[in-house]
């Protein structure tokens, strides 16, 4: 099966500039999840979505993250505008349980580097 | 989400068995011990997960203590391959916040 993939692989933008990331899950997941890591730091939590549904979103850092996965398939993340601390790795991940567990593992893509100049 | 401790780095030779330390002592009885690895310019990789007996995949082993406040992975025969950063997560199935806890890992070296 295919894996969970990220677009795009690296983005380099200016500060108070939009940018647009994209995750499309392994076919059947229903749960997807938004993480990432900036410079120096531990990968954190952003957000859960169970279909279209966010189930969690506590780890998004402020109202200029803005996640949405509409249909229950793939998912954006648009940062608006972006700062220079946004810079870092975001990473995605799906699982296959309807309803996500503790047995289920995450599946991650291999991330979108994000750089804000 | 339960902290875990791991120690920073570890260093072995090619061909020969590993075994990665986590510390839990705060574990609760709903925890699963959940171990991912993030290979270089990757995103992280599921490895292995247990509750209370060892468990056996065919990427490592994961043997638990008996009171649950440690574990420990064990990769059999380490290739240049598994050299990577690897997580001990502990997973509430109690419910509650479902996003993994990612620590600083254990930065594993291996040696041709």
């Amino acid at each position: 099966e295919a894996g969970v993939t990220q677009f795009p692989s690296h983005s380099v933008i200016e500060k108070g500039q939009t940018v647009t990331l994209r995750c499309d899950p392994i076919s059947g997941h229903d749960n997807l999840y938004w993480y990432r890591r900036v410079m120096g730091k531990e990968i954190k939590f952003l957000l859960h979505f169970v279909k279209e549904s966010k189930q969690d979103e506590s780890g998004m850092p402020n109202n200029r993250f803005l996640a949405e996965r509409t249909g229950g398939t793939y998912s954006t993340l648009k940062v608006q505008p972006a700062e220079l601390e946004d810079s870092g790795v975001y990473f995605c991940a799906s699982s296959h349980a309807r309803r996500s567990s503790y047995n289920s593992p995450l599946h991650f893509g291999n991330g979108t580097r994000l750089t804000v100049t | 989400d339960a902290k875990t401790t791991q120690p920073n780095s570890m260093e072995s030779n090619e061909e020969e068995p590993v075994h990665l330390p986590c510390n839990h002592s705060t574990i609760s009885g709903t925890d699963y011990i959940h171990w991912y690895r993030q290979l270089p310019s990757q995103g992280p990789e599921y490895v292995i997960h247990g509750l209370t007996s060892n468990v056996n995949n065919r990427m490592a082993s994961l043997a638990i203590a008996e009171d649950r406040k440690s574990s420990t992975l064990i990769l059999h025969r380490a290739t240049l391959r598994d050299a990577a950063v690897y997580y001990c997560i502990l997973r509430d199935r109690g419910g509650g916040a479902d996003g993994l806890t990612f620590g600083k890992g254990t930065h594993l070296i291996i040696q041709p």
